[in-house]
């Protein structure tokens, strides 16, 4: 079975620049979550999709992130403009409907400069 | 606030030693507790969870975990550790029941295994 798919691994940019991220989840999975993972630290939920709609999005700075997941399967995740605090490590996890076991993706490294 | 602590930063210990990461919760009722394993440049692995019933749970690679209400923790343990298990670990918590299945994490441990 395939994992959860990423991409790209690595991304640089200046700041103000824009940049998004790619998520594939496993086949089946109805629930999709982005987090953030900042160096030192434990991931933090941006986002959680069930299917195509938002679930939660409290933790998502609205002002420069966004997010969609408009057939309920992938899922892009926006940075416009970036910002030097959003250098992290962006994860992309996906889960069956209703469970609570979470799998993630490999994370997408992006460093603002 | 939810919250998970995980008091150690940073940990080493010999190969064959045993291992304990301590992580401590609070929230409101009992919550559904996970460990996560993350090696350098991976996603995170689950290594077990523990959702009710009998507080000493089982994980992979050699792993468990055993749930203290009266403390608050979920402390993670291995009887030998190998080199392989060189990673950070990171404890996490979600709330029961709802729609919202937010995991919220500890901040890690990163464990070093000298040889």
């Amino acid at each position: 079975e395939a994992g959860v798919a990423q991409s790209p691994r690595y991304k640089i940019i200046e700041k103000r620049q824009s940049v998004a991220f790619w998520c594939n989840p496993i086949s089946g999975h109805a629930t999709l979550y982005w987090y953030q993972q900042i160096l030192g630290q434990g991931p933090k939920l941006l986002i959680q999709f069930q299917n195509n709609g938002v679930v939660d999005d409290s933790q998502l700075p609205k002002d420069r992130f966004s997010a969609e997941r408009l057939k309920g399967v992938d899922s892009t995740l926006k940075i416009q403009p970036a910002k030097l605090e959003d250098s992290a490590v962006y994860l992309c996890a996906s889960s069956l409907r209703g469970s609570d076991e979470q799998f993630f993706g490999p994370g997408t490294r992006l460093t603002v400069l | 606030a939810q919250s998970v602590t995980q008091p150690d930063i940073h940990i080493t210990v010999s190969e064959g030693a045993s291992l304990e990461l301590r992580c401590n919760y609070s929230y409101g009722a009992t919550p559904y507790l996970f460990w996560y394993v993350q090696s350098p440049g991976q996603g995170l692995q689950l290594l077990l969870k523990y959702f009710s019933g009998d507080t000493l749970v089982q994980g992979i690679k050699g792993f468990e975990a055993e749930f203290k209400r009266s403390q608050s923790s979920f402390n993670l343990r291995k009887p030998s550790v190998h080199w392989s298990d060189a990673a950070e670990y990171f404890c996490a918590g979600n709330s029961r029941g709802g729609s919202n299945y937010k995991l919220t994490f500890g901040k890690g441990t990163l464990l070093t295994v000298n040889p």
